[in-house]
């Protein structure tokens, strides 16, 4: 069975740091895609950012939102994806879901969707 | 950036309705559309990728159809399960965005 679960959400300041995790199950983690979603509270759903599979280098894209200040990166002997957030601000504050893609053809799609880890950012 | 708009923001329908949600992107992305179907404090759920064809286990009275920049995620036969919150994305290229979503609720 497919599993992603995300952890490492809390309260954090602004201007804050916080790491978050996704560990992967049940499927060849270090042959896929992976991505990180976000929710913002009562709000619709937002890409954040993406790293590519070994075979692509591990290359990562990221919203303009979040470039320059949000990290993703992977370790794939752990079968994990992890979320490195900086210089945080308010308008960060959403629940951060950890997503799995998968390609049919030449571009990838969101399939298989964690939980989610909440993160606020308020003083 | 790609925009996807989708309509209507919110509807009501019964139980055994046919309801039929659009979607429509700012530029063409082929069929590279899909839609996730997301209920109250849970994850999204993938439904339709290739903008019509059906993710494993997905009731087949969920269809979707178009390209270019007009589709639509039609349910052929609502049952209670299906009230939700549904949501187009694109991923023909960078960023990926999604759909404002569509509340279906119960009439």
């Amino acid at each position: 069975e497919v599993q992603v679960v995300e952890s490492g959400g809390g309260l954090v300041q602004p201007g804050g740091s916080l790491r978050l995790s996704c560990a992967a199950s049940g499927f060849s983690f270090s042959d896929h895609y992976m991505d990180w979603v976000r929710q913002a509270p009562g709000k619709g759903l937002e890409w954040v950012g993406r790293s590519r599979n070994k075979a692509n280098s591990y290359t990562t894209l990221y919203a303009a939102s979040v470039k320059g200040r949000f990290t993703i990166s992977r370790d794939d002997s752990k079968n994990s994806l992890y979320l490195q957030m900086n210089s945080l601000n308010t308008e960060d504050t959403a629940v951060y879901y950890c997503v799995r893609s998968v390609n049919y053809g030449p571009r990838f799609t969101l399939d298989y969707w964690g939980q989610g880890t909440l993160v606020t950012v308020s003083s | 950036d790609i925009q996807m708009t989708q309509s209507p923001s919110s509807l009501s329908a019964s139980v055994g309705d046919r309801v039929t949600i659009t979607c429509r992107a700012s530029q063409g992305i082929s069929n590279y559309l899909a839609w996730f179907q997301q209920k109250p404090g849970k994850a999204p759920k993938s439904l339709i990728y290739d903008a019509s064809s059906l993710q494993s286990g997905v009731p087949s009275r969920f269809s979707g159809s178009g390209s270019g920049t007009e589709f639509t995620l039609t349910i052929s036969s609502l049952q209670p399960e299906d009230f939700a919150t549904y949501y187009c994305q694109h991923y023909d290229s960078y960023p990926l965005t999604f759909g404002q979503g569509t509340k279906l609720e119960i009439k």
